[in-house]
């Protein structure tokens, strides 16, 4: 079946460190993939999105994503991580074919301590 | 308008009686989704409206949910006989398909709380 995992439910970093979210997609076919980001009381914000091309790009707030199709990933990544970041993560997919519906993993909820 | 506009922002309900909620989505976007997002979990697809193609009802938990789109406008979510289960923002996006601008624009949700 077509899904999203998203294998850390809660991380937690320290300011300053360096931060990797896990995304893994189930289908074979390049999807679109996208990761979103919900701040306490917000709605939903797009950081980035792949479709085709240069499998690392580039998002808002200083981070970026690397589609690596061998391992079915879309990892999202940032070199310093602010106080102002923590929020929970969303990796998304559209998978095309019969339907472009847009699927959500369960989110990773992020902690930035002092 | 600017954005996705969802309505009412809070509905409190008692359980047994329906509600309708609304989307509007941003102009000219074909594709139209609804979301629930219970507390402190993450989105549950419910349904997908892509211009006028048959609408993907593959995430609707039950026959008590059901949505219409009017062409590529507004969409309402109907709930009937509502359950304290079904407590929980629910969220709608649109989005362009197909192109480099796909991106699914979202409203900021409406939660509804059964009693």
């Amino acid at each position: 079946a077509q899904s999203v995992t998203q294998p850390d439910i809660h991380i937690t970093v320290s300011e300053g460190a360096s931060l990797e979210l896990r995304c893994n997609y189930s289908y074979g076919a390049t999807p679109y993939l996208f990761w979103y980001v919900q701040s306490p009381g917000q709605g939903l914000q797009l950081l980035l999105k792949y479709f085709s091309g240069d499998t690392l790009v580039q998002g808002i707030k200083g981070f970026e994503a690397e589609f690596k199709r061998s391992q079915s990933s879309f990892n999202l990544r940032k070199p310093s991580v602010h106080w102002s970041d923590a929020a929970e993560y969303f990796c998304a997919v559209i998978y095309g074919g019969a339907t472009n519906k847009l699927i959500f993993g369960t989110g990773t909820l992020l902690a930035v301590q002092p | 308008g600017a954005g996705v506009s969802q309505s009412p922002s809070n509905k409190v309900t008692e359980k047994g009686k329906d509600v309708e909620l609304r989307c509007d989505p941003i102009s000219g976007h074909t594709a139209l989704y609804w979301y629930r997002q219970r507390l402190g979990q993450g989105l549950e697809f419910l349904i997908y409206f892509q211009g006028n193609s048959a609408p993907d009802k593959s995430g609707l938990p039950s026959d008590r949910f059901s949505a219409e789109r009017t062409g590529e406008s507004v969409s309402t979510l109907t709930i009937q006989r509502t359950q304290q289960e079904d407590s929980a923002v629910y969220l709608c996006a649109s989005s362009h398909i197909g192109t480099t601008n796909t991106e699914a624009f979202f409203g900021q949700g409406t939660r509804l709380t059964v009693v």
